[in-house]
């Protein structure tokens, strides 16, 4: 069975502190993505990577970073937690072959920042 | 730029209730459709897809036909079931985009009565 798992489901940390989310899939995906949900925004995408060590911003990366040094994990870094960042995030990953692929999404880090 | 427009929620239906949930489409190119799910306290799944015109996607009693002349990819279902309630995302991939990146719509909330 296909996965992507996540580090944590649920978050708590303190305005100023540095927050690492991990992910890790298990599908030999080329594409990975970083995406935060809050009620009425639908997804938005942070950050991507289409390969190991090459990344791109999405459409909200501000005062976020990612790394991406093995093929199956993808990191997403907040330098420095602000309340605006509590939020669920979502990881995601599919195959670079082809066009138009479906993304296999984990269950979601809901982030609370004090 | 690309954009996808969904009915907004909350839709509250009886169980064996139709279902309809509206979704069109904005590309500049020729995008992979799709419908993902999102039940409660869990990630999203592909509900289903459909890759060009006149393609209908189905999975669980859901339907979708790829309508390219009124740029819609509408969501059926003839009977709901209390288990289908969970928030429903169309959303699109242009066969033009790096990394195969998904635009989402803001997603619907769809609440089923016993």
């Amino acid at each position: 069975d296909v996965k992507v798992t996540q580090s944590s489901r649920y978050l708590v940390k303190r305005t100023g502190e540095k927050v690492f989310l991990e992910c890790v899939q298990d599908m030999d995906h080329e594409n990975m993505f970083w995406y935060r949900q809050d009620p009425g925004l639908g997804l938005r995408l942070i950050y991507f990577s289409y390969d190991v060590k090459m990344k791109e911003k999405g459409d909200i990366p501000e005062g976020y970073s990612v790394s991406r040094e093995k093929k199956e994990r993808f990191s997403l870094i907040l330098e420095s937690a602000s309340t605006n960042q509590t939020s669920m995030y979502l990881c995601a990953s599919s195959t670079g072959q082809g066009w138009g692929n479906e993304q296999f999404f984990g269950p979601g880090t809901r982030l609370t920042v004090l | 730029g690309d954009s996808v427009t969904q009915m907004e929620g909350p839709v509250t239906l009886s169980e064996e209730a139709f279902l309809t949930i509206n979704c069109t489409y904005t590309a500049t190119g020729y995008p992979s459709l799709f419908w993902y799910v999102q039940y409660p306290g869990e990630g999203l799944q592909l509900l289903l897809k459909a890759t060009k015109a006149d393609d209908k996607g189905s999975n669980k009693g859901f339907e979708a036909t790829y309508r390219k002349e009124t740029t819609s990819f509408h969501l059926e279902k003839g009977s709901v079931q209390v288990s289908d309630s969970a928030v429903y995302f169309c959303a699109l991939s242009d066969a033009y985009s790096s990394a195969s990146k998904i635009i989402f719509g803001s997603g619907t909330r769809l609440s089923i009565r016993p």
